[in-house]
């Protein structure tokens, strides 16, 4: 069965780091998605990706989020300048086409301290 | 606004029982989506449809499109079924369609 995978699956990071988290995608997948869920709250959108560029992102998605696909394979959402509210469960999920199942990662669980 | 409303929110059931999870979204979309989450917190695709019924073991979902509303049935019931259950909505729209999440419905089974 093809899978997702995140890392890391926890990380811990002092106010005002940077982050980066990493998602390998099903090889061939096309459109590539980040979400968040806030402890005890619904998940979230961030931000898509297709054909190399940010297709859309959320209100979330503000100057300190950026993503890339630096390598052709591996999508990456970098957080700048940490902050406590932050800390959440991030998710990347993957789909072949549009209107597809989706594939999501484990997730990585970020403690922002 | 797109908005996607789960109900019931937490359901306990005896192991055996019928489970039947409702869902109700506001736009038009292009697909729904039924997730599983566990208590890890990791995400499991149960099913995309975009209209009819779908049926995989012990799970059914359906979807009234003219209703805006789709339901997710789990039969014979087993503990291991316990997790949250989410319903998604695509929206219909050209680039990558996002998935707009509801809160969930926590399910738990007893033995």
């Amino acid at each position: 069965e093809p899978e997702v995978t995140q890392t890391p699956s926890h990380q811990v990071t002092q106010m005002g780091q940077e982050v980066i988290l990493r998602c390998v995608p099903i090889s061939n997948h096309l459109y590539f998605y980040w979400y968040r869920q806030i402890l005890g709250q619904k998940v979230e959108f961030l931000v898509s990706f297709y054909n190399n560029e940010i297709s859309e992102k959320s209100e979330i998605f503000d100057d300190q989020f950026s993503v890339e696909r630096p390598d052709g394979s591996n999508f990456t959402l970098k957080i700048r300048s940490t902050k406590l509210e932050d800390s959440a469960m991030y998710f990347c999920a993957t789909q072949d086409s549009r209107n597809t199942e989706a594939f999501f990662g484990q997730g990585t669980r970020l403690t922002v301290v | 606004k797109n908005e996607v409303e789960q109900s019931p929110q937490n359901l306990t059931a005896q192991e055996g029982e019928f489970i039947t999870i409702n869902c109700s979204y506001s736009v038009g979309i292009s697909a729904l989506h039924w997730l599983q989450q566990h208590p890890g917190g990791g995400i499991v695709s149960l099913f995309m449809l975009s209209s009819g019924k779908k049926k995989h073991g012990r799970l059914i979902a359906t979807i009234n499109i003219q209703e805006k509303h789709s339901s997710l049935h789990i039969t014979a019931s087993h503990p291991r079924d316990s997790a949250v259950y989410i319903c998604a909505s695509q929206r219909k729209k050209t680039g990558a369609n996002n998935l707009f999440f509801g809160t969930g419905t926590r399910l738990t089974v007893i033995p």
